[in-house]
């Protein structure tokens, strides 16, 4: 199962809305919906921004959206902000009992 | 407070064997599926395998890279999940992380995750 592909990096001034995609193939991402998204700071674990495609957990702010058409999968931070300076994963459950992650993005607000 | 901590991580000497636990609270421990995820330094995550629920059969499923040398199991009586590692690699050097689904079943993970523990396989 190799990962899904995001791009290497993105880059926003704060206020604008930067967009990050994870592109697979329709067996990655099973026919499902279960596709999420995490931040993840240097040196720490993880962080679920959002769940089931387009769902934020509870506390995660609303400038976080997701979306999926067809093979890709996408998230949206709305009014970047300097803390969104991050890396970024999708997930996906691909089927057949496997999951596939994304191979990351790192948010750079200028 | 929901946790997840993990341990158990340390220095192996290839073909050795480790185990980790997770220790889980402050959420239905029981009813959920969990997973490991690893990060080898600098690099992505990737999903290692996950265990179900007990009524989800405590099914198991691994990554193609861990098949037939880890295991995943839990003791939902203490809210532990482990992961036996055999056969240990120099590619297996990673922070590993266990992590917990929405579900008992298959459907979307990382609800919960924890601080992570350093496996170091040396060459």
């Amino acid at each position: 199962q190799s990962a899904l592909t995001q791009p290497r990096s993105v880059s926003g001034s704060p206020g604008q809305s930067v967009t990050i995609s994870c592109t697979g193939t329709s067996s990655d991402f099973g026919g499902y919906d279960y596709v999420s998204w995490y931040q993840q700071y240097p040196g720490k674990a993880p962080k679920l921004i959002i769940y089931d495609v387009n769902k934020r957990p509870s506390g995660v702010p609303d400038h976080f959206s997701g979306s999926k058409f067809g093979n890709t999968a996408s998230l949206t931070i709305s009014g970047l902000q300097a803390e969104d300076e991050a890396d970024y994963y999708c997930s996906s459950y691909a089927g057949s009992y496997t999951y596939v992650f994304g191979t990351g993005t790192m948010v750079t607000v200028l | 407070e929901v946790q997840l901590v993990e341990s158990g991580g340390g220095l192996v000497q290839p073909g050795g064997s480790l185990k980790l636990s997770c220790a889980a609270s402050g959420f239905t421990f029981s009813g959920s599926a969990m997973h490991w995820v690893r990060q080898a330094s600098g690099k992505g995550l990737e999903w290692v395998g996950r265990i179900r629920s007990k009524t989800n059969s405590y099914g198991t499923a691994y990554a193609a890279s861990v098949k037939g040398r880890f295991t995943i199991s839990r003791d939902d009586s203490k809210n532990t999940a482990y992961l036996q590692m055999n056969s240990l690699q120099t590619e297996d050097t990673a922070v590993y992380y266990c992590t917990s689904a929405y579900c008992g079943g298959d459907c979307s993970l990382g609800r919960y995750w924890g601080q992570g523990t350093l496996v170091t396989v040396p060459s």
